[in-house]
């Protein structure tokens, strides 16, 4: 299996803040990730597909890159309601999910 | 309104059996693949398997294969997650997620609200 390496594990930060969490393949997945956004006692939401592709409806604050190995998800301005626990998911092979990073506001 | 609704939590047994449900509505569900994914206390989404609703293929993760049983009735919309013995460890929520339509990205852009499983003697 492809094994999904997400970091950090949590974080904190400022409403207004510019936020980045990385997630990184254990091989080449190209652009075949996606980003999720879950909130307590929701179910996920797409936010990110292939690497770099808003989904419908979804704030323009949220963007995502990179290829290959190494994908980067980035919130340009912290907003109250993105209290969430966010997911990169790869489809190159066997579906998998990264471990989580935990977002929480200072 | 394009939505998924799953069944009711349950509580079980180890040893029992337990079918729980999914179903879609407000778009045509042949034409979509349904995936299982399972989020155990606390922890991260761990993908199980998918099915195609028009002819009934799967596809299951290797850490699943053998122990749920993915199936389908398109007849009423509907997509299933079995188990026909369970465990203490099947302790969960259970989503089902709507795979965008291909020949998009592997995608899951409509999930259902979660079902809770309780597995305890």
């Amino acid at each position: 299996d492809i094994q999904m390496t997400q970091s950090p594990s949590s974080l904190s930060a400022s409403v207004g803040d510019r936020v980045t969490i990385t997630c990184q393949a254990s091989q080449d997945i190209t652009d075949y990730l996606n980003w999720y956004q879950q909130k307590p006692g929701k179910a996920p939401k797409l936010l990110i597909y292939d690497a770099s592709n808003l989904e419908t409806g979804v704030p323009s604050r949220f963007s995502g890159s990179g290829s290959g190995t190494d994908f980067t998800f980035t919130i340009s301005s912290l907003q109250p309601e993105d209290i969430a626990t966010y997911y990169c998911q790869q489809f190159d092979n066997i579906i998998t999910f990264g471990q989580g990073t935990r977002l929480e506001i200072k | 309104e394009v939505q998924l609704v799953q069944s009711g939590a349950e509580v079980k047994k180890p040893g029992e059996s337990l079918k729980i449900s999914c179903e879609g509505s407000g778009y045509s569900f042949t034409n979509y693949w349904i995936n299982w994914v399972r989020q155990m206390p606390g922890k991260g989404l761990e993908w199980m398997g998918k099915i195609d609703p028009r002819d009934s293929y799967t596809d299951y993760s290797p850490s699943f294969q053998g122990h749920v049983t993915i199936s389908t009735d398109k007849s009423i919309s509907t997509a299933y997650l079995q188990w026909s013995s369970l465990k203490a460890s099947d302790t969960a929520m259970y989503y089902c997620a709507r795979r965008r339509e291909l020949p998009g990205p592997d995608a899951f852009d409509i999930w259902g609200q979660g079902t809770m499983v309780t597995v305890s003697s």
